[in-house]
């Protein structure tokens, strides 16, 4: 079982505040993930990570953007936060040895105001 | 590309009902499939999985067959219960090249009342 860290928990800021979002692992797994859950639950892969200096877009284009210094952080950091990026954002890590799942952390709710 | 289909919701049972929730998959390959359960507040958490056709995946009473000729994993429970209502997610795993993403059902509501 993988241990993930997400932090904040819940953050409510302003507008065109600069925020960053941690995501933590303990596992020493090489793929990391960013997904953006939205109201009505649906989830969105944004960002995704191979490895060490190994950063992708996913499937749902966002104005975060995301860095892999070490493999155990992968944060999501967003230059001037909106209120369209009010939502819900989950970070998942992936051992390359199992069948595909995915390990979750707790999520950061972002509200921006 | 692949996609996942879900049963829409909210679904709402009563304790000790017999709960279905219906997916279906499209997918190049044989993928292995997922169910994940998130609980208000929570992240997702794995609730069961399969590999290869016929594999079944239980857990917690939870249960759910691959099915490869419906391309199907309904999760079935024969009784739920009040700490059951959560959102359940049915995923497949791409095994193209190394990628390895997870592609999500839209998320399905479960509420158990007592």
């Amino acid at each position: 079982e993988a241990d993930i860290y997400q932090t904040p928990r819940y953050l409510v800021i302003g507008t065109g505040k600069k925020i960053t979002l941690e995501c933590s692992q303990t596992m020493g797994h090489d793929k990391m993930y960013w997904y953006q859950q939205d109201p009505g639950m649906e989830l969105h892969l944004i960002h995704y990570s191979y490895g060490v200096n190994s950063t992708e877009k996913g499937d749902l284009s966002s104005e975060s953007t995301v860095s892999r210094i070490r493999t155990e952080h992968f944060p999501l950091t967003l230059e001037s936060a909106r209120p369209s990026h009010t939502s819900q954002y989950l970070c998942a890590t992936r051992d390359s040895a199992t069948t595909g799942e995915l390990f979750f952390g707790e999520g950061s709710r972002l509200t921006v105001l | 590309g692949d996609s996942v289909t879900q049963m829409e919701g909210p679904v709402t049972l009563s304790e000790e009902a017999f709960l279905t929730i219906n997916c279906t998959y499209t997918a190049t390959g044989y993928p292995s499939l997922f169910w994940y359960v998130q609980y208000p507040g929570e992240g997702l958490q794995l609730l069961l999985k399969a590999t290869k056709a016929d594999d079944k995946g239980s857990n917690k009473g939870f249960e759910a067959t691959y099915r490869k000729e419906t391309t199907s994993f309904h999760l079935e429970k024969g009784s739920v219960q009040v700490s059951d209502s959560a959102v359940y997610f049915c995923a497949l795993s791409d095994r193209g090249g190394s990628n390895y993403k997870l592609t999500f059902g839209k998320g399905t509501l479960l509420t158990v009342n007592p």
